[in-house]
């Protein structure tokens, strides 16, 4: 089985300050992990994913992750916080069969 | 490249009723949809696996003849929810794999459907 913990439901950043959003998982296997964002009423827009290979992987609108196997974790961030950053993020595994089970998310507000 | 649409975006329907959503893979084939249930401020769950010209797969819980699934060509499933009760109100998005693409791929998600059961 597999699971994701997003620490912190919420976030409030100041524009143009550090954005980090963590992230645990638990696989039995090497995992597939995956970073999406959500805008209110809206579908899921991938912004970075590890699959194999480079550990700290580089993503859309300047967000980037690093994949470190002995602490099972996979943390989101971005250097500078824009007020288009407000939205929800979630962090999934995959699994076998291409399934994804995704963290609780964490809503970020930006504030100006 | 890489758009998946739902119809409708929002339904409002009377208890009892049964309501229908489509997801469709503008660009590409997909042999593989997923469903999933979002309830407010909640993650996305789960709700069943769609495979072209196969019956679905559903995950534990969820009532397979209640929230029926087709997926009929490599472009479009269906999730039609029977006799709908106001706790199946919730938002509903589908996500779809390109069939074309080896090992592990990205799921493309649609933008969701609205359903809110009086």
């Amino acid at each position: 089985a597999q699971s994701v913990t997003q620490l912190g439901s919420h976030v409030s950043v100041s524009e143009g300050a550090l954005v980090l959003l963590r992230c645990n998982y638990s696989s039995s296997v090497p995992p597939y992990l995956f970073w999406y964002v959500q805008y209110p009423n809206q579908g899921l827009q991938l912004l970075l994913k590890y699959t194999t290979g480079a550990t700290l992987v580089k993503g859309i609108n300047g967000f980037e992750a690093e994949f470190k196997k002995s602490e099972t974790s996979f943390h989101l961030t971005k250097p500078s916080a824009h007020m288009s950053d407000a939205a929800e993020y979630f962090c999934a595994v995959g699994a076998l069969g291409n399934k994804l089970t995704f963290g609780g998310g964490t809503r970020v507000l930006v504030k100006p | 490249g890489a758009v998946v649409s739902q119809h409708p975006s929002r339904v409002i329907c009377k208890s009892g009723t049964s309501v229908k959503i489509e997801c469709r893979s503008l660009d590409f084939q997909a042999t593989t949809m997923f469903w999933y249930r979002q309830f407010p401020k909640q993650s996305l769950m789960l709700m069943a696996t769609s495979n072209e010209g196969s019956k679905a797969t559903y995950e534990q819980g969820v009532e397979k003849d209640k929230f029926l699934i087709n997926h009929a060509s490599l472009t479009l499933s269906t999730l039609t929810v029977t006799s709908a009760h106001p706790e199946d109100s919730s938002f509903y998005i589908c996500s779809a794999r390109d069939a074309l693409a080896g090992g592990y791929n990205e799921q493309f998600f649609g933008p969701g459907t609205r359903l809110t059961v009086l």
